[in-house]
């Protein structure tokens, strides 16, 4: 069966100070990968996603990038984080039969 | 463009049925889904529709009309527990990508 892992599942970081969150996923090969954010009460906004090692697409401009450098692993980075950066950050891989699963998510505050 | 539209907040009585709607305006559409979120928590697929129609999951059912970009999720003999959120998210083929609605955010009152 497949899992995907997120790390750290919480975060508190001041502002101006460098990001990296990780997510990797087991049990599948391939497999399209998403970067969201979810304000808190608010809908999910789609970061970046990728399709394999190397390809990445963004979809909202900020300061935020992503990277996929192994095929079951898909990290989001900033080198200097805002206040509105803070946010419950959630990874997700994709069946081929599209439906989306989610890991545990990475709660950050930026102070 | 993109655009899920669904009611920001619902209450319903423990026992009852409710439906939670979801109006959406999406190019290269694919599928309809929704998730539960419990609070603090990763949300979870719970259905996906493709196809016009309703397709049932125990307490759960999700039904689908393409032609009027309508869905609704309709909970059924409701319990304590189903005090969630439920996000409505429809597939974009083209873009390989969900868009979600803001969340319908569910209480289960005794």
């Amino acid at each position: 069966s497949q899992t995907i892992h997120q790390w750290p599942a919480t975060l508190v970081q001041p502002v101006g100070s460098p990001l990296s969150l990780e997510c990797t996923v087991e049990g599948t090969s391939n497999p399209n990968l998403y970067w969201y954010r979810q304000a808190a009460g608010r809908g999910l906004q789609l970061l970046f996603y990728s399709v394999g090692i190397g390809q990445i697409s963004s979809e909202v401009p900020q300061n935020l990038s992503a990277s996929r450098p192994q095929d079951r692993q898909f990290i989001l980075s900033s080198k200097k984080l805002l206040l509105s950066d803070s946010g419950f950050y959630l990874c997700a891989w994709q069946r081929i039969s599209y439906e989306q699963y989610f890991g545990p998510g990475t709660r950050l505050t930026v102070t | 463009g993109q655009n899920i539209d669904q009611p920001t907040e619902m209450t319903a009585t423990e026992g009852a049925i409710v439906q939670i709607n979801c109006t959406y305006q999406t190019s290269g559409f694919n599928g309809l889904f929704w998730y539960q979120q419990h609070a603090g928590e990763a949300p979870t697929f719970l259905s996906y529709n493709v196809l016009d129609g309703l397709e049932e999951k125990g307490r759960f059912s999700s039904f689908l009309s393409r032609s009027k970009g309508y869905s609704y999720l309709l909970l059924k003999e409701l319990q304590m527990k189903d005090s969630a959120s439920y996000l409505c998210a429809a597939y974009n083929n083209a873009g390989n990508m969900l868009t979600f609605g803001g969340g319908t955010r569910l209480m289960v009152k005794p």
